[in-house]
């Protein structure tokens, strides 16, 4: 089935380790996203990539990072974590124009 | 900038009940697209409808309906006659254009109690 996989679903880390969360998709969408979803917060992004090599920074992107060198591959880095980071993180991704957009099943991250 | 308002934090009704879930947004764009997101406690975000800024029309779809009203800034969802299968967290959400990132409300929980 066409669509965004997320890997790991969850993950307990120690806070001060780095882990990369990852993205892949399959339908050849220019544009992916980053959110972190919070209780009482909704979403928020984090960083997004227009296209194949090219990044920027969403609502709340302080203490992650991104790189997109191919269409598919989206991974998120977080490089010392922290327990605020404890969150659900969705990778997103849409295709040419104002489309709908595609959400992965989530990483559920605990910091502790 | 643009802005997604869900008011409602927590809704509970029961079974059967209608229920209408509130969004106002803010945009200075004139192009722009609304979105409804629903939330089931499984985690997984389940797309429901998109609504561009020139299509006032009012949809329904089942049991759901969605009201756009340009005037007032909203976009408002009504379940009818819930169920518990309703029971989940509703997100609204605007896009302004190309290259424009999706904004999310913070939520609406809804809970259908049998």
């Amino acid at each position: 089935t066409a669509g965004i996989t997320q890997a790991p679903t969850s993950q307990i880390l120690a806070a001060g380790r780095s882990m990369t969360l990852r993205c892949t998709q399959d339908m050849r969408h220019n544009a992916m996203y980053w959110y972190r979803q919070d209780l009482g917060l909704g979403l928020r992004l984090i960083h997004y990539s227009n296209t194949a090599g090219t990044t920027g920074k969403g609502e709340v992107p302080d203490g992650y990072s991104v790189s997109r060198a191919n269409t598919d591959d989206f991974p998120l880095t977080l490089a010392s974590a922290v327990p605020s980071q404890t969150s659900v993180y969705f990778c997103a991704s849409s295709g040419q124009g104002i489309g709908g957009y595609t959400f992965g099943s989530g990483t559920r991250l605990t910091v502790v | 900038a643009q802005k997604v308002t869900q008011a409602q934090t927590e809704i509970s009704v029961v079974e059967k009940e209608d229920v209408t879930l509130d969004c106002v947004y803010e945009t200075r764009d004139t192009t722009y697209y609304l979105f409804w997101y629903k939330q089931p406690p499984s985690g997984e975000l389940v797309f429901l409808i998109r609504r561009n800024s020139f299509d006032e029309q009012n949809e329904i779809s089942g049991r759901y309906s969605w009201n756009f009203q340009k005037s007032t800034s909203s976009f408002n969802f009504t379940i009818t006659a819930s169920q518990v299968v309703d029971s989940a967290v509703y997100f609204c959400a605007l896009n302004t254009g190309a290259n424009s990132k999706l904004t999310f409300g913070k939520g609406i929980t809804l809970s259908v109690r049998p």
